[in-house]
């Protein structure tokens, strides 16, 4: 299994940009999780979604963030417009419904 | 879900075993303990976990007390590799399968 699939790995973008990232959970796990994680504040939920419907956004930060599942495949995060406090790293996870979750390598976003 | 306290930093020498503590006295009966662990600039891994009985695996052990109040990881022969911050979670399943990561523990494995 190529485990939870993130891309891209880097992005630097300027404020005022609008950026997506993106998630490909591991194949038959139906719960997807989007975290943040800075120096300051650590790791933090932002959203989970439980087949395909989000069940808790109430670590989303502010309507700046928006959070899709079109599918069991695939998920996105999207930040329009991004600011320089938005600089991150934005890991996605999967798990079986109760199960441990599995991280992927996340993606490190840097807004100038 | 209960909270949990963990020691900063902690060291430990290569080849021994490394006992990393967790202090969860707010726990009930239904709270499982997890464990997951971060080597730099990686996503978290998950380790192990448990209700009340003792588990192991062949990454580590996780040792509960019989109060359920506090808990014990044990690597049993820690490498350099395993230098990352443990993080111990307390989670109620049927909150769904969120995860709150704390401040953790930063383990060292010296040479």
């Amino acid at each position: 299994d190529a485990g939870v699939i993130q891309s891209p790995r880097h992005e630097v973008t300027e404020m005022g940009q609008e950026v997506t990232l993106r998630c490909k959970p591991i194949s038959g796990h139906n719960s997807l999780f989007w975290y943040r994680q800075t120096m300051m504040r650590g790791l933090e939920l932002l959203i989970y979604f439980n087949n395909n419907v989000p069940i808790d956004d109430s670590g989303m930060p502010e309507d700046r963030f928006s959070a899709k599942m079109p599918n069991a495949s695939f998920s996105t995060l999207k930040i329009q417009p991004s600011e320089p406090r938005d600089s991150a790293v934005y890991f996605c996870a999967s798990s079986r419904s109760t199960s441990e979750q599995y991280f992927g390598p996340g993606t490190r976003l840097t807004v100038t | 879900d209960a909270k949990t306290t963990q020691p900063t930093s902690m060291d430990c020498a290569e080849g021994r075993a490394a006992n990393l503590p967790c202090n969860h006295s707010t726990i009930s009966g239904n709270e499982y303990v997890y464990w997951y662990r971060q080597i730099h600039s990686q996503g978290p891994q998950y380790i192990i976990h448990g209700l009340k009985n003792n588990e192991t695996n062949e990454m580590a052990s996780l040792i509960i007390t019989e109060d359920r109040k506090s808990s014990t990881l044990i690597l049993p022969h820690a490498t350099l590799r395993d230098t990352a911050v443990y993080y111990c979670i307390v989670r109620t399943p049927n909150t769904g399968n969120q995860f709150y990561f704390g401040t953790g523990t930063s383990l060292t494995v010296i040479p």
